[in-house]
């Protein structure tokens, strides 16, 4: 299995809710990141977990809240969303962070809209 | 803090036509990678470049890199329409797993 699966595709969501963006790889990879993209723009990296320990977050809001369970699983709880929240959130995965290189594959990506 | 700069942020080419995207980064690195994504989709690793030197071709495409210029290109041969998309380069700092993006290269090609 060479491919990184993100749920769900899209999700649409008010200021007060509170959802979850679910990603899952199967390639031994031990190091999994999520990304915001907005549209023309390249992607940011929001957070990176290696060994489902919390390495970087990049001051994200604390309205995201992400979770790693097990090497294969990334979660991504949302609360309290603004609508400049509203993109194409994309989870990655790659081998080790101390490995020679650290080619990231990436999912499909949820398009998340916020009202 | 590295930054990494691609030029052209457009390009509007013919098919049949030659041309060469630019990736120019700031610090010493020897890893690059190129990326592609198509409108409303995620991104496809197209290319791993870990040395200086590296040449790597698939298809119409061929990217290079040269640390000492710190500089990384990807060529297009012979455009066909199949092409267009937006092409990232990415840097990986030496000291960690952080990939810095480029701006990205819109490409369409018009038949």
């Amino acid at each position: 299995d060479t491919e990184v699966t993100q749920t769900p595709k899209h999700l649409v969501m008010g200021m007060t809710n509170k959802k979850s963006l679910k990603c899952e790889q199967h390639m031994g990879h031990r190091a999994m990141y999520w990304y915001k993209q907005k549209a023309k723009k390249p992607p940011e990296l929001m957070f990176v977990y290696s060994y489902e320990k919390l390495s970087i977050n990049e001051s994200v809001p604390s309205r995201f809240s992400p979770e790693c369970p097990n090497s294969s699983l990334l979660n991504l709880h949302l609360h309290a969303l603004q609508p400049e929240d509203s993109a194409l959130y994309l989870c990655a995965s790659s081998h080790l962070l101390t490995s020679s290189w650290n080619e990231q594959f990436f999912g499909p990506g949820t398009r998340l809209t916020v009202l | 803090e590295l930054k990494v700069e691609q030029n052209p942020l457009f390009l509007s080419m013919q098919e049949g036509k030659n041309y060469t995207i630019y990736c120019n980064y700031s610090t010493t690195s020897d890893r690059l990678y190129w990326y592609r994504q198509d409108p409303g989709k995620s991104l496809e690793s197209l290319f791993v470049l870990l040395s200086n030197g590296a040449v790597k071709q698939e298809g119409r495409l061929m990217a290079s890199l040269d640390t000492k210029a710190r500089l990384s290109t990807l060529h297009i041969t012979a455009a066909v329409h199949d092409l267009s998309a937006t092409y990232f380069c990415a840097v990986e700092e030496t000291s960690g797993s952080r990939l810095t993006f480029g701006e990205g290269t819109q490409l369409t090609v018009n038949p």
